[in-house]
């Protein structure tokens, strides 16, 4: 059963620290979404890759935030320095045009 | 610009009863249509997708949803809600080359 996988789940830190989110793409998807969830927001997509190449990640802040794909197989997610702004639900989609989401990572920082 | 339009923030249904969520959505091209859900804690499961053809397409459990060109809607209907259906649901409109837009969901309630 194919299935985008994300870890961790959940994510408690405190305010400056580093938050590394990661995903794991469906096997053969070579486009992969970053996408964050908050109650006043909605979805919004925060970056997203074709062929491991970055084409879009003006929905991301750059000054704190960066995504990269190092491999096919994944995806990060980094946050530095966290602040309490950031927390909310970050999604990892992979396919297109029909994208498929990974169960997320709850983040919460304190 | 693209853009959806889910106008309900609140609906809420009771068990057996029939639902239809509405989507309105703004694209310059032909749009490809897709439905997802979303229960608390989870992702969001695609439910159904529009690309081409039939207008009428059917989705899992139970759900189909119906494009309408000339309304630029794709409202999604199910006959009888079952309390499991209780769950955000969210439309997204996108293309083969484009990243998706998804509309701010509507929360479905499903009353005893």
């Amino acid at each position: 059963d194919a299935r985008v996988t994300q870890t961790p789940r959940h994510k408690v830190t405190e305010m400056g620290q580093e938050v590394t989110m990661r995903c794991q793409p469906i096997l053969g998807h070579n486009t992969v979404f970053w996408y964050r969830q908050t109650m006043m927001q909605g979805l919004e997509l925060l970056a997203y890759f074709r062929n491991r190449a970055p084409l879009d990640d003006s929905g991301m802040p750059k000054d704190r935030f960066s995504a990269e794909m190092p491999d096919a197989t994944l995806a990060t997610l980094k946050i530095q320095p966290s602040e309490p702004r950031d927390s909310a639900v970050y999604f990892c989609a992979s396919g297109s045009p029909e994208a498929f989401f990974g169960q997320g990572t709850r983040l919460t920082v304190v | 610009a693209q853009s959806v339009t889910q106008p309900d923030i609140h609906i809420t249904v009771s068990e057996g009863a029939s639902l239809e969520l509405r989507c309105n959505y703004s694209y310059g091209a032909t749009p490809y249509l897709f439905w997802y859900v979303q229960s608390p804690g989870q992702g969001l499961q695609l439910l159904l997708k529009y690309f081409s053809g039939d207008t009428l397409v059917q989705g899992i459990k139970g759900f189909e949803a119906e494009f309408k060109r000339s309304q630029s809607s794709f409202n999604l209907r199910k006959p009888s809600v079952h309390w499991s259906d209780a769950a955000e649901y969210f439309c997204a409109v996108g293309s083969g080359y484009s990243t998706l837009t998804f509309g701010k969901g509507t929360m479905l309630l499903v009353s005893p």
